[in-house]
């Protein structure tokens, strides 16, 4: 069973405000990644950490951006909110090993 | 990673087995194939994943075909709450050369409804 947390499960915010989507995982993983999924839509990578001090652009560009200060936990930020950022955020980790990777519950998002 | 094909929609009866069919024809020696499922916009949920021999766990059997260009997921007893989107990913599993960093490409994947 996967231990990843991801909070808040529901924001809806206004525009230009800055949010930060959380993501914590307690099974040791050294990777983790963020995707985002629009309703009906394929997910799409859009950052992704090998570990601790380590972050990269995923395929699909975004204006996010994302902090890796320790292995448990790897925060998305969005400086200035805008409507084109509502959807939905999956965070994921997996470990070394097995590449096997595990999802958080997801954040939905919507900025008004 | 190599590209897969699904049917985009499949039914099936609860309690018969669902036999979920993914091409990879592309698929190269050194990568696996993994199957996740979502249901309902959930975070996807890891299944089961092989290389060339068949698989089986709680959860599912994973049938490769002997040339590895095709696999076959099955349910051995479906319920209603199978009822998900399932993704057939085919991707390189270990980080060889430092070129693979664990991505995850999710197409369009099947939408299995399981029905009473």
């Amino acid at each position: 069973e996967a231990d990843i947390y991801q909070t808040p499960r529901y924001l809806v915010i206004g525009t230009g405000k800055k949010i930060t989507l959380e993501c914590s995982q307690t099974m040791g993983h050294d990777k983790m990644y963020w995707y985002q999924q629009d309703p009906g839509m394929e997910l799409h990578l859009i950052h992704y950490s090998y570990g601790v001090n380590s972050t990269e652009k995923g395929d699909l560009s975004s204006e996010s951006t994302v902090s890796r200060i320790r292995t448990e936990h790897f925060p998305l930020t969005l400086e200035s909110a805008r409507p084109s950022h509502t959807s939905q955020y999956l965070c994921a980790s997996s470990d070394s090993m097995t590449e096997t990777q595990y999802f958080g519950p997801g954040t939905r998002l919507l900025v008004l | 990673d190599a590209k897969t094909t699904q049917p985009t929609s499949m039914d099936c009866a609860e309690g018969r087995a669902a036999n979920l069919p993914c091409n990879h024809s592309t698929i190269s020696g050194n990568e696996y194939v993994y199957w996740y499922r979502q249901i309902h916009s959930q975070g996807p949920q890891y299944i089961i994943h092989g290389l060339k021999n068949n698989e089986t766990n709680e959860m599912a059997s994973l049938i490769i075909t002997e040339d590895r260009k095709s696999s076959t997921l099955i349910l051995p007893h479906a319920t209603l709450r199978d009822t998900a989107v399932y993704y057939c990913i085919v991707r390189v599993a270990t980080n060889a050369g430092g070129t693979s960093y664990g991505k995850l490409t999710f197409g369009q994947g099947t939408i299995l409804t399981v029905h009473p």
